[in-house]
C-alpha cells in the first residue's frame, strides 16, 4: 500500500498569518495531486489540486509540487479563523486516490 | 446540480448485526469510491468502482463488507457482520477521469455508523 504522510499537528498560527502545510507520498508514480478541507463532522471538500510542478495559486491558497522530493505543501495566506480545520492531502496511485491522516490546523484570533 | 446522496446519515446496531448504506453518485460520473474514515484518522479506501466495474479492492475485508455497483450508477455497501471496530463514518464519493488522470472527487455527507 503506498503511503501519504502528513504531521497530524495541531498547527496553530494568529489570524493574518502564512500557514504553511505539508505532505509527502511514497508512490513516484502519482500524477494528481489534491488538498481537501474538513470540518469536523463534515465532509471533505476540494481546496485545490495540482498535476505539474510547480507553484498553483487560486486566492489565498498556493499549492507547490516537487515530484523529485515527492513532497506537496499547501500555504494559506492571511488565514482567517474559519480556516480552522483539518487539512487532508490526497494523491493517487494507480488511479486509486490515498489520503493521508490530515493535519489540524488553529487559526487563532 | 445535485451532490452526491448518502442514506442513511445514521446508524446504531449491536456487534454481530448487519447494515447497508446506499449510495447516489453524480449523475456522469463513472467511478465511484467507497471510504471509510475512522475517528482522527484520513479516509481509507475500500472500494472502488469504474462503471459496474471493480477497480480496486484490496482493503475491502471480504470476510464481512461487499459492495456493488448495479447498472453502473448507484451503489449498496453492506457489512455482515458488523464488529465493533466497524464503526466509523462512511464516504461515498464520485469523480470523472481527467486526460487519463484522476479527477476531483466530490463526496456525499456520509453515513456514520456505531456498533455497541
Amino acid at each position: 500500500q503506498k503511503e501519504v504522510e502528513q504531521n497530524s499537528g495541531p498547527l496553530s498560527v494568529p489570524e493574518g498569518a502564512i500557514a504553511s502545510l505539508n505532505c509527502t507520498y511514497s508512490d513516484r508514480g502519482s500524477q494528481s495531486f489534491f488538498w481537501y478541507r474538513q470540518y469536523s463532522g463534515k465532509s471533505p471538500e476540494l481546496i485545490m489540486f495540482i498535476y505539474s510542478n510547480g507553484d498553483k495559486e487560486d486566492g489565498r491558497f498556493t499549492a507547490q509540487l516537487n515530484k523529485a522530493s515527492q513532497y506537496v505543501s499547501l500555504l494559506i495566506r492571511d488565514s482567517q479563523p474559519s480556516d480552522s480545520a483539518t487539512y487532508l492531502c490526497a494523491v493517487d496511485s494507480s488511479y486509486k486516490l490515498i489520503f493521508g491522516s490530515g493535519t489540524r490546523l488553529l487559526v487563532r484570533p | 446540480e445535485a451532490g452526491v446522496a448518502q442514506s442513511p446519515r445514521y446508524k446504531i446496531i449491536e456487534k454481530r448485526q448487519s447494515v447497508a448504506f446506499w449510495c447516489n453518485p453524480i449523475s456522469g460520473h463513472a467511478t465511484l469510491y467507497w471510504y471509510q474514515q475512522i475517528l482522527g484518522q484520513g479516509p481509507k479506501l475500500l472500494i472502488q468502482f469504474q462503471n459496474n466495474g471493480v477497480v480496486d479492492d484490496s482493503q475491502l475485508p471480504k470476510d464481512r463488507f461487499s459492495a456493488e455497483r448495479l447498472k453502473g450508477v448507484d451503489s449498496t455497501l453492506k457489512i455482515q457482520p458488523a464488529k465493533l471496530e466497524d464503526s466509523a463514518v462512511y464516504l461515498c464519493a464520485s469523480s470523472l477521469v481527467r486526460r487519463g488522470k484522476v479527477g476531483e472527487l466530490f463526496f456525499g455527507e456520509g453515513s456514520r455508523l456505531t456498533v455497541l
